[in-house]
């Protein structure tokens, strides 16, 4: 099925640790992006990479950095985990520009640091 | 933040009944868009509804948009114990790469 895929779906982590988010998607898909949801909190942009070869800072960039391996994948990585990073991880692509369709989300890891 | 603001936060209604939720935003935008996340899941794309239009409907759901008063509202007909998710809304205004999403509504449809 076309989509966006995310691994791992969970992970429990110590404070310190490092690990990396992967995605990928099929959609042939120009920009990607990397989300934190927390409880009341809505989503909150951490990055995107409005194509390939490029990615900015989102709302909540500290902690984080992130690579554009190509069009298809846009990996995340924590290098020393904390436990405000406690939270589930959604990666989602769009195709950029007017008219404008929307995004297409994975479904999410959830992240949890002790 | 540059959270939109969504109302209610949570909605309990029995099925059959139709379920309506209101989204409002700050800025002039480019479109708007209402999401569906079931418990656990990933956001699913619903509908998007553009600056220049009024309203829009696909199968039970019905959106409309009044720029005037900065707000959409978001109308699910006949609703089912499937509907039970949250429902978010965004929007785009200068790009589309920065979203500026809502805090959500939860929904509950009782049997």
């Amino acid at each position: 099925n076309a989509g966006v895929t995310q691994t791992p779906k969970f992970q429990v982590l110590k404070t310190g640790q490092s690990m990396t988010l992967q995605c990928a998607q099929d959609m042939n898909h120009n920009s990607m992006y990397w989300y934190r949801q927390d409880p009341g909190m809505g989503l909150r942009l951490i990055y995107y990479s409005a194509s390939e070869g490029t990615t900015d800072k989102g709302e909540v960039p500290n902690g984080y950095n992130v690579s554009r391996l190509n069009k298809r994948e846009f990996s995340l990585r924590l290098e020393s985990a904390a436990p405000s990073q406690t939270s589930v991880y959604f990666c989602a692509s769009s195709e950029p520009g007017q008219p404008f369709y929307g995004y297409t989300f994975g479904s999410g890891t959830r992240l949890t640091v002790v | 933040s540059q959270q939109g603001e969504e109302d209610p936060q949570a909605l309990s209604i029995q099925e059959g009944e139709n379920a309506t939720m209101n989204c409002s935003y700050k800025t002039s935008i480019n479109n708007l868009q209402w999401y569906r996340q079931n418990s656990g899941r990933g956001l699913v794309h619903l509908i998007l509804i553009r600056s220049n239009e009024r309203e829009k409907h696909s199968g039970r759901l019905r959106v409309t948009l009044d720029t005037s008063k900065k707000s959409s509202s978001l109308l699910i007909t006949a609703s089912r114990a499937a509907d039970t998710a949250s429902y978010f809304c965004a929007t785009d205004w200068d790009s589309n790469y920065q979203l500026i999403w809502g805090a959500g509504t939860k929904l509950i449809i009782k049997p």
